[in-house]
């Protein structure tokens, strides 16, 4: 157990909709990083959140946004969802902003769009 | 171009043997490396990382290896135990100063430990 929680453990949803994705990071991390697994792409760095600022980009489409409250969960939103968009999705935290320290997955979201 | 590959998809080897799962990467720039786990229905598990100012770094029965000059990344697992079969990935980090976080994940490698 890492001590990063994700929920849902599994959702599923139609084309078109949303979805709202929720992450609580380990105790005393202030960075939170999501990323996406998918069969064809393999794990692709999403979006990092620092103690409520956005710190850094990875390959997120406009459809898709993330917050960092002040409790330090983190939510990702998936808007006008489509059938490419299933996939898993996790939620790391660590410590520092910095790239160069330990991140702590959680066990994941799965993502099935029909 | 951004790219961090691996040589081989797929490894399977015999338990109690060495395993060594090979990385390479593009990107001169970058400046730290990590090799993460991942168990079937889990996310992914920090195993080691090295700086590029290293070129060596030992863990418990784990070992990285960092070649610089091709650019290229090893993991090395001692006596190689049926609880070790899983995807590993290697990463890479440029920009660890903060200000430029980015993490590029490889495909995988998938180790099978056969009993």
């Amino acid at each position: 157990d890492s001590g990063v929680t994700q929920t849902p453990k599994h959702l599923i949803t139609a084309t078109g909709q949303r979805v709202t994705l929720r992450c609580s990071p380990r105790s005393g991390d202030l960075s939170v990083y999501w990323y996406q697994q998918s069969l064809d792409q393999g794990l692709q760095f999403l979006i990092q959140y620092y103690n409520g600022e956005e710190r850094a980009k990875g390959n997120i489409l406009e459809r898709f946004s993330a917050q960092q409250f002040p409790d330090l969960h983190s939510e990702l939103n998936l808007s006008s969802l489509e059938l490419g968009d299933s996939a898993l999705y996790f939620c790391a935290s660590s410590v520092r902003a910095s790239g160069d320290n330990e991140q702590f997955f959680g066990p994941g979201t799965r993502l099935t769009v029909l | 171009g951004e790219s961090v590959g691996l040589h081989l998809p797929t490894l399977s080897v015999q338990e109690g043997d060495n395993s060594i799962i090979n990385c390479a990467y593009s990107n001169s720039a970058s400046d730290y490396f990590i090799w993460y786990k991942q168990e079937s229905g889990k996310g992914p598990q920090f195993i080691i990382d090295i700086r590029s100012n290293m070129d060596k770094r030992q863990g418990q029965r784990v070992t990285v290896l960092l070649n610089k000059t091709v650019k290229h990344l090893s993991l090395q697992i001692a006596a190689t135990q049926p609880g070790d079969s899983a995807v590993y990935f290697c990463a890479e980090n440029r920009g660890s100063g903060g200000s430029n976080y980015k993490l590029t994940f490889g495909k995988g490698t998938l180790l099978t430990v056969n009993p």
